[in-house]
């Protein structure tokens, strides 16, 4: 059984690029969370989606980030026109039901992206 | 509103030294969960523990162990003997019961075990 996957592990954009991030969910999880972790930080949740649906994205930037978790494929999470202050690691958590009930997130071992 | 402090931001140990990490949360939930994950230089974010706000009895596994009082509301990590393996960046975060409430994580701690 896989564990949570993630890629790029590292990816690296000039100014105004986009970045798109992937993440494949445990087999089975249908809860996905993304989150950010500047460097020297904690990990700040952005965004949690079930399949097909935005659950909460009351950490997403307003502007220049989406995510979407299609019904079949990956999670993606994108970033357009990226700046400077986008470099970071972000990481991914699945989970088979909500947080809270007597289970844990798997997170993915993330993306590190770097705009140059 | 949930915050989690971790107010240790780095300490070093000499190996085979107990250590022990801070962890204080707030939150106006009376069910809850706690969690600590551990982040090697590696990157990767590795799941410890779990512990719902019912459930004050202090976990051991293996060299780790953890006291949980909600009285001072906090929930510490105690690592006996320390190893070299166990330098890495130690995070505590918190779930509400509020919903999908995803998990709040403190600043970390940077354990450093030196030989």
């Amino acid at each position: 059984n896989a564990g949570v996957m993630q890629n790029p592990r590292h990816l690296v954009r000039r100014r105004g690029q986009e970045a798109r991030l992937r993440c494949s969910p445990m087999k089975g999880h249908s809860h996905v969370y993304w989150y950010r972790q500047l460097p020297e930080e904690g990990l700040k949740f952005m965004v949690y989606l079930q399949k097909e649906n935005i659950i909460d994205e009351s950490g997403m930037p307003k502007e220049r980030f989406s995510a979407e978790f299609p019904k079949e494929g990956p999670s993606i999470l994108r970033i357009q026109q990226v700046v400077r202050g986008d470099s970071a690691a972000y990481f991914c958590a699945s989970s088979p039901r909500d947080l809270f009930i007597n289970t844990e997130a798997f997170f993915g071992q993330g993306t590190r992206l770097t705009v140059v | 509103a949930q915050k989690v402090t971790q107010a240790q931001t780095e300490i070093s140990v000499v190996e085979k030294e107990d250590v022990t990490l801070d962890c204080v949360y707030e939150t106006r939930d009376t069910t809850y969960y706690l969690f600590w994950y551990k982040q090697p230089p590696s990157g990767e974010l590795v799941f410890l523990i779990r512990r719902n706000s019912f459930d004050e009895q202090n976990e051991i596994s293996g060299r780790y162990s953890w006291n949980f009082q909600k009285s001072t509301s906090s929930f510490n990590f105690t690592i006996t003997a320390s190893q070299v393996v166990d330098s890495a960046v130690y995070f505590c975060a918190l779930s509400e019961n509020s919903g999908n409430t995803p998990l709040v994580f403190g600043k970390g701690t940077r354990l450093s075990v030196i030989a």
